[in-house]
């Protein structure tokens, strides 16, 4: 069964470094999302892409954060100054449609700022 | 801004029984609702999604309901499991030009052998 897929599982940086979480989405699914999970908190919205531009972007996606689709299959998402409070699991979703609807997540990056 | 709610935050039920998680939110006009599992330390399973013109969604021993009008969905859990246990999270999601999925905080099931 296809599944969205990210590395890395786990990634340690210091803070003012510069990451970036990559993702594989389903390959015939056209709209990609990242979310991301702050330990125990709820899952927020970062942003979604369609059509290789950004469609919608939450008020945690600023000018830090941005996102690339640099070939067919990858999708990725780079910080580029981490902050501390830039620790979370972040989540890749996507879905084949907007009529379809359902999202499906990738099992996540942790990322630790140290 | 919607806002998802889910009660309890944590459930403990014998293995066997049939249970019921709540989800709530406070704007209707959702284009669905969709169910998802999370482990520990885990990703996202997606279980159920239902569209805004459908009531209901079975698979296996779960069953998802929505009713709009009252901004409230339920994930029906038939003679639960040990296997079962997680945290069971909903999302809606607003449609076209607003495609994002809004979280509830989560129910934490542990299911007691």
């Amino acid at each position: 069964e296809p599944e969205v897929t990210q590395t890395p599982s786990h990634q340690v940086t210091q803070m003012g470094q510069e990451v970036i979480l990559r993702c594989v989405p389903i390959s015939n699914h056209l709209y990609f999302y990242w979310y991301r999970q702050i330990l125990g908190q709820k899952v927020e919205f970062l942003v979604s892409f369609y059509n290789n531009e950004i469609s919608e972007k939450s008020e945690i996606f600023d000018d830090q954060f941005s996102v690339e689709r640099p070939d067919g299959s990858n999708f990725t998402l780079k910080i580029r100054s981490t902050k501390l409070e830039d620790s979370a699991m972040y989540f890749c979703a996507s879905s084949v449609d907007l009529g379809r609807g359902e999202q499906y997540f990738g099992p996540g990056t942790r990322l630790t700022v140290t | 801004k919607q806002e998802v709610t889910q009660i309890p935050a944590a459930l403990s039920v014998p293995e066997g029984e049939n249970l019921v998680l709540n989800c709530s939110f406070t704007d209707s006009a959702i284009y669905n609702l969709q169910w998802f599992r999370q482990d520990p330390g885990k990703g996202l399973t997606s279980l159920l999604l239902i569209q805004s013109s459908q009531r209901e969604q079975t698979s296996g021993r779960l069953n998802a309901s929505l009713d709009k009008s009252s901004g409230r969905s339920t994930l029906y859990i038939a003679a639960s499991q040990p296997g079962d246990s997680a945290t069971y999270l909903c999302a809606s999601g607003g449609g076209f030009g607003n495609e994002k999925l809004t979280f509830g905080t989560g129910t934490r099931l542990t299911i007691i052998p």
